[in-house]
């Protein structure tokens, strides 16, 4: 069974930068895993921030970027903003399926 | 840009078969370029991927709900549908429908959920 690993929660102070990362019970993480990356807030669907590793979706702020650092895919916010206390979590394809979403990050901005 | 909508009861009987639907709008399903996918989260919980459709009809599901789970299009309605069948409380959870991009392999358009609550 695939596990895909997450930080259970973070901590940012507002206008901070912090990186999340995403990776493998059993493997390194890399762009051919084409790395996605979802937020989502208390009551809402998730919203589709990055994928294949370091792309933005339409009308994602830039101060949200994605990398492959070691052998992780990780996100970074700069500039942390008070609105983006939210669960994080990412995604790997590993082919036709079954896709496994990580356990997901708290991040709490204070 | 295609919308997805969830419907289908809000309550299911412990043992019955729970049943969604997920309307597609601003696009067809049958367009291709899509895994047409369902995904829950039990409250406070992460998501959990259930299954996908393909337009020509080929399906994939979670090795843990497989025996349990279908999947299905119809494309004169343009919605895709769940079954989850001898539910139990461990089924209760918000229930998304979700396109996967085939071409750049993400979840590219969400739905906003729709809560099953399994209970007598």
């Amino acid at each position: 069974q695939t596990v895909v690993t997450q930080e259970p929660s973070f901590s940012v102070s507002p206008g901070g930068t912090v990186t999340l990362t995403c990776g493998l019970s059993s493997a390194s993480v890399s762009s051919t895993y084409y790395p996605s990356w979802y937020q989502q807030t208390p009551g809402q669907a998730p919203r589709t921030l990055i994928y294949s590793t370091n792309t933005r979706s339409s009308g994602v702020p830039d101060r949200f970027s994605g990398s492959i650092l070691g052998n992780k895919a990780a996100l970074t916010i700069t500039g942390a903003q008070a609105d983006d206390e939210s669960d994080y979590y990412c995604v790997l394809y590993m082919g036709s399926g079954p896709w496994v979403f990580g356990g997901g990050t708290k991040l709490t901005v204070l | 840009q295609v919308q997805l909508q969830e419907s289908g009861p809000g309550l299911v009987k412990p043992s019955q078969t729970l049943s969604l639907t997920c309307t597609v709008s601003g696009g067809s399903i049958s367009s291709g370029g899509y895994y047409w996918s369902w995904i829950r989260q039990p409250a406070g919980k992460g998501l959990e991927w259930i299954g996908h459709i393909y337009t020509s009809g080929s399906t994939t599901y979670n090795p843990s709900l497989k025996s349990r789970v279908t999947i299905s299009v119809d494309t004169s309605k343009n919605q895709f549908s769940l079954q989850l069948t001898s539910v139990t409380a461990a089924d209760t959870a918000v229930y998304y429908c979700a396109t996967w991009n085939v071409w750049y392999y993400y979840m590219d358009v969400w739905g906003k959920g729709t809560t099953v609550t399994v209970s007598s």
